[in-house]
């Protein structure tokens, strides 16, 4: 089944304590994105990948780095996670070109405490 | 700052009723604009898309009306339904230039239908 994995689906961590939030998928897709849903502020990007080792920022990307080694895994990083990165998270894929569609994952609730 | 403004935020109407989101954008060099429908504990999925060359486009009962001179695009569902009760976000990219990479959002408007 074509999809996007993101894993965890559940995360409660401590403030400073670095995760990463793993994202994978299995389409052969170029581009890869994270976004962050907050009530009242939709869906905002945080950093996006348009190939191998290709990445740039998006609208957010203060407090996150991201990596692009293979084509089908784009992790989150929070090295140094706050209160205010308590965030429904979603990763995203797309082939890219003309029309394109982007596939979400399923999210990853996270709450820095 | 947002440059894709969605309203309402939240929208109730009776099944069978013609529930309207609207949009606007600043940015001129957008040319892809789609909608995602998203429902609880899910991700969002693409719904429908329009480009600003056409003024409307239809699919089922979902409808995008365009308005390119005022910068504005709204989402019409006719003969609405409780199956369509979900979080819905308009979005705008560039095309031309991201070619699928950078795809701003809405605030998103989450739409109840009452039976």
């Amino acid at each position: 089944e074509a999809q996007v994995t993101q894993n965890p689906r559940y995360l409660i961590t401590v403030t400073g304590k670095k995760l990463t939030v793993t994202c994978s998928q299995n389409m052969n897709h170029e581009y890869m994105s994270w976004y962050r849903q907050d009530p009242g502020l939709g869906l905002r990007q945080i950093y996006y990948s348009m190939n191998v080792e290709v990445t740039d920022k998006g609208d957010v990307p203060e407090g996150y780095k991201v990596s692009r080694k293979e084509k089908r895994n784009f992790p989150l990083i929070l090295e140094s996670p706050s209160p205010n990165q308590t965030s429904l998270y979603f990763c995203a894929s797309s082939l890219g070109g003309y029309n394109y569609r982007y596939t979400f994952g399923s999210g990853t609730r996270l709450t820095v405490v | 700052q947002q440059q894709v403004k969605q309203s309402p935020q939240s929208l109730i109407v009776q099944k069978g009723g013609i529930p309207i989101i609207n949009c606007a954008y600043e940015n001129t060099a957008f040319d892809y604009f789609p909608w995602y429908q998203q429902f609880p504990g899910k991700g969002p999925a693409l719904l429908i898309a329009i480009r600003p060359d056409v003024s409307e486009k239809k699919e089922g009962r979902f409808t995008i009306s365009f308005n390119k001179s005022a910068k504005q695009f709204s989402l019409h569902i006719m003969d609405s339904q409780p199956g369509d009760s979900a979080t819905y976000f308009c979005a705008a990219s560039n095309e031309i230039y991201n070619q699928g990479g950078k795809l701003i959002f809405g605030q998103g408007t989450e739409l109840s239908v009452k039976p």
